[in-house]
């Protein structure tokens, strides 16, 4: 089955500058690679998501990025605030099957 | 409704006991999925059911968890004889159906195991 790995664990940025999370999967049948972000006490959230047919989206601060050939997706989020500070989710998934999560990344951006 | 909706939010049960946990999906969605978050961890997969298709029970960890979907719609979380362990918050999620959609979870219901 499906393994997902993720790093760091923590992160630790000033404010205005740049945080990357860096995934890795394992199985070549899966397509659709979302990105959750929690808020401590709070439910996941899903903040962006990208198709394997594709190799990079943005919305706003936030991009992903994919490579398939080296089975791995990353997180960039630009000019960070402190309300980026929460635990971020990578999971990588195929059509019909359930999400398999990382084991999540820490931020704390740090005003 | 406009969410999921899982109950009861908070339970503290003791050792042995059964407990039940609720999940209410979005309207409409034919996917819905359980998975259990142990304090500081990731997010680990239970179950998952698709309509009216058999449920996907590979992440269940012991026996004594089951889960049922009613009607498509509303499902419950059972876990058997609670163990310490069994400690976590258990969320639920939904979606439109298979494919490449992203879920939307339910605000998780914290089990307590004393």
């Amino acid at each position: 089955g499906e393994n997902v790995e993720q790093h760091p664990s923590t992160l630790s940025v000033q404010e205005g500058d740049s945080a990357v999370i860096k995934c890795t999967y394992s199985d070549s049948a899966s397509n659709y690679f979302p990105w959750y972000k929690q808020e401590l006490g709070k439910r996941p959230q899903l903040i962006i998501d990208i198709r394997s047919n594709v190799g990079e989206k943005k919305d706003q601060r936030i991009a992903v990025t994919l490579n398939k050939t080296a089975k791995h997706f990353s997180l960039h989020i630009t000019e960070t605030q402190p309300e980026d500070s929460a635990v971020y989710f990578c999971a990588a998934s195929s059509q019909d099957t359930p999400l398999v999560f990382g084991k999540g990344t820490r931020l704390s951006v740090i005003a | 409704g406009a969410g999921v909706s899982q109950s009861p939010s908070n339970k503290v049960t003791e050792k042995g006991k059964d407990v039940e946990l609720r999940c209410d999906p979005i309207s409409g969605h034919t996917a819905l999925y359980w998975y259990r978050q142990s304090l500081g961890q990731g997010l680990e997969f239970l179950i998952y059911f698709q309509g009216n298709s058999a449920p996907d029970k590979s992440g269940l960890p012991s026996d004594r968890f089951s889960a049922e979907r009613t009607g498509g719609s509303v499902s419950t979380l059972t876990i058997q004889r609670t163990q310490q362990e069994d400690s976590a918050v258990y969320l639920c999620a939904s979606r439109p159906g298979t494919g490449t959609v992203g879920y939307t979870f339910g605000s998780g219901t914290r089990l307590t195991v004393v």
